[in-house]
């Protein structure tokens, strides 16, 4: 089993529509998750952290934990066509983050 | 300068060259990163320097040489590359090992 599995895609979504990316883990353990975006040639940018179960939203952003079934997702409210890239989860592993291979979205305007 | 820099941004080398990426940041982070990540491919994790001290080394051919110099500033020494190691080369920073790591920009390298 990968450490921090993401469905590859490309997910392709109507623009205006929730855009939900999923991540599972392996390791109990973990206690820090991040989502990372990353459009094409450039590098990944941070955008949500979330350390405990439950919800997590900023603006068009929510992070869900669920560390009972080892999952982490992102939905992403209204998608806009800008909303396109590689979305990126990570899992802190005993001190070291571990990235997922990151999920295509594409928006569909 | 704020966050994480890198330069060059692009750089083109022979086989038999020898170059230096450099990468700074400027947020007061104690640990730092290089990966490399090829064309469609996943980030691959290549050293992780803590308090200036090397901590994970994964398998990484002895062409790709790091240094860091004190905690803002790390290089990648590179001599005598293969074509195969053309790719981005990102460097990241982060508070500490296990926290939110941030990026720089990116060197996009091709070896000729």
């Amino acid at each position: 089993q990968k450490e921090v599995e993401q469905n590859s895609g490309p997910l392709s979504v109507p623009e205006g529509a929730i855009a939900s990316l999923n991540c599972t883990y392996s390791d109990r353990g973990s206690q820090s998750f991040f989502w990372y975006r990353q459009y094409s040639g450039k590098s990944p940018e941070l955008i949500m952290s979330i350390y405990s179960n439950g919800d997590k939203e900023d603006g068009r952003f929510t992070a869900q934990l669920n560390k009972a079934s080892q999952y982490v997702s992102l939905l992403i409210r209204d998608s806009q066509p800008s909303d396109s890239a590689t979305y990126l989860c990570a899992v802190n592993r005993d001190d070291k983050i571990i990235f997922g291979k990151g999920t295509r979205l594409h928006i569909l305007p | 300068e704020t966050g994480v820099t890198q330069t060059p941004r692009h750089l083109v080398m022979g086989m038999t060259n020898k170059k230096s990426l450099k990468c700074e940041q400027h947020l007061g982070h104690n640990a730092m990163y290089w990966y490399k990540q090829s064309a469609k491919k996943p980030l691959e994790l290549m050293f992780v320097y803590s308090l200036e001290e090397r901590v994970e080394n994964n398998s990484v051919p002895s062409r790709f040489s790091p240094e860091c110099p004190n905690s803002s500033h790390l290089f990648l020494h590179l001599h005598t590359l293969q074509p195969e190691d053309s790719a981005l080369y990102l460097c990241a920073s982060s508070p500490g090992p296990g926290y939110e790591q941030y990026f720089g920009p990116g060197t996009r390298l091709t070896v000729t």
